[in-house]
């Protein structure tokens, strides 16, 4: 069974801090990992996809995969109250049955 | 603009009644997908689509049922099996671009029992 696992939280942290996100995944034929923003009632947004090894950086974002620790991390830089939501962790490429996704991790940044 | 269209937003049923999903896409992509997201709760799938007139069932496929006519449709059915249909429903669909796999999502049916 694949899993995706994420701390449920929820995770506080000070607006204009940086937040760390963090994920471990269970099949190492997972390629591709993607990260989602979710206000509630909303459909998932992405934010991140990474797929190499290493940190790759959008903005205030950075996505980090370590494959070999099977672990891939999202940092939000600058914290924003509107950086507050829920966020998905999810992998996939490893076989036809789409993405798995972790639970979400709840993100309150506090003003 | 190409995207993923579910519909309806809002969706109420009766004890007993069936009720159909429709997710419609224009991204010419060849995989569909169904979840279903409870309240504090992951995205959980329920069946997948590689192509068309094939789908295969996911981890809680049991009292749900979808069709796959034509690339761009997959449409869900909620049955009378189904014990615990209230949720947030999403469909997605995915694509293998020079060796990247990327995903879209539509925006959501959210399912009542009344």
């Amino acid at each position: 069974q694949k899993e995706v696992e994420q701390n449920s939280g929820p995770l506080s942290v000070p607006e204009g801090a940086i937040a760390s996100l963090n994920c471990t995944y269970s099949d190492r034929g997972s390629q591709s990992f993607f990260w989602y923003r979710q206000y509630s009632g909303k459909s998932p947004e992405l934010i991140m996809f990474i797929y190499s090894n290493g940190d790759k950086e959008d903005g205030r974002f950075t996505a980090q995969l370590n494959k070999a620790s099977q672990y891939v991390s999202l940092l939000i830089r600058d914290s924003q109250p509107s950086d507050s939501a829920t966020y998905l962790c999810a992998g996939g490429g490893g076989g036809a049955d789409g993405l798995t996704f972790g639970k979400g991790t709840h993100l309150i940044i506090q003003p | 603009d190409g995207g993923i269209t579910q519909s309806p937003k809002y969706l109420f049923r009766k004890e007993g009644q069936n009720v159909t999903l429709s997710c419609e896409q224009n991204l010419n992509h060849d995989a569909m997908y169904w979840y279903r997201q409870d309240p504090g709760q992951g995205l959980r799938l329920i069946y997948y689509s590689q192509i068309v007139n094939d789908f295969q069932k996911g981890d809680i496929a049991e009292g749900y049922s979808v069709s796959r006519e034509k690339k761009e449709s997959f449409p869900l059915t909620v049955t009378s099996a189904q014990k615990n249909p209230t949720a947030f429903y999403l469909c997605a669909s995915t694509q293998t671009v020079r060796g990247v796999l990327e995903a879209f999502f539509g925006q959501g049916t959210r399912l009542t029992v009344v």
